[in-house]
């Protein structure tokens, strides 16, 4: 049962244009989201997060949205830049024993051409 | 420099050996997590621990083993009971408190058995 979807294994977007990548959830328990970006044979490195409680976050070029009645959030990259080219993961978290535990989606590959 | 180190970068095995993978942290943070990532999926749970020699199972614990006798070292072992072993595999560690979400990840290790 895969409680986060990415459902966009990839997406091709130009170079300073807006890139938005989309990620759904089906539990209604994640208390938090986060978005991570990974380079190949790299660990993820944290992007950007936002509270359930909250519908906007914004970080320099970096927006997360968050609309809890559809169960969906979106990364927002604007403008795009080479650099970004890198697989972006969305987690959910929820607490599990006193411990965070994310639930990752699969990951969409963004490329930026230039 | 605060930060996770995995160790080694790649690691060869012959099926039927039990092979163990480092992870060590600086970030004096309490809680550490072994994840997976095979190709077009997200990473997924193996094991987790919120406290020195006190861990738990995550989603796919079964053919693993781990142990946390000091808060900076939670080394990851592979049995030969894991049916699939070929992965990258991802340590990673937060801090404990209300509030704190992120998880900090090291660059991975690959591990390929044959």
């Amino acid at each position: 049962d895969q409680q986060v979807k990415q459902n966009s294994p990839s997406l091709s977007v130009q170079e300073g244009r807006i890139s938005i990548l989309n990620c759904d959830y089906t539990n209604s328990m994640f208390d938090y989201f986060l978005w991570y970006k990974k380079y190949p044979a790299e660990g993820p490195t944290f992007l950007i997060s936002i509270s359930s409680i909250k519908d906007k976050n914004e970080d320099g070029r970096f927006t997360v949205f968050l609309n809890k009645s559809a169960k969906h959030l979106s990364l927002h990259i604007v403008p795009s830049q080479p650099g970004d080219s890198a697989v972006y993961f969305c987690a959910a978290s929820a607490s599990l024993r006193g411990a965070q535990k994310l639930v990752f989606g699969q990951g969409t590959r963004l490329t930026i051409n230039p | 420099d605060g930060g996770i180190t995995q160790s080694p970068k790649y690691l060869f095995r012959k099926e039927g050996q039990n092979v163990t993978l480092s992870c060590e942290q600086n970030l004096n943070h309490d809680a550490m997590y072994w994840y997976r990532q095979d190709p077009g999926q997200g990473l997924r749970l193996i094991y987790y621990s919120q406290i020195v020699n006190d861990f738990q199972k995550g989603d796919i614990a079964e053919g693993y083993s781990v142990s946390r006798e000091k808060k900076e070292s939670f080394p990851l072992t592979v049995t030969s009971a894991q049916k699939n072993p070929t992965a990258f595999y991802l340590c990673a560690s937060s801090p404990s408190g209300t509030g704190r979400y992120e998880q900090y990840f090291g660059p991975g290790t690959r591990l390929t058995v044959t």
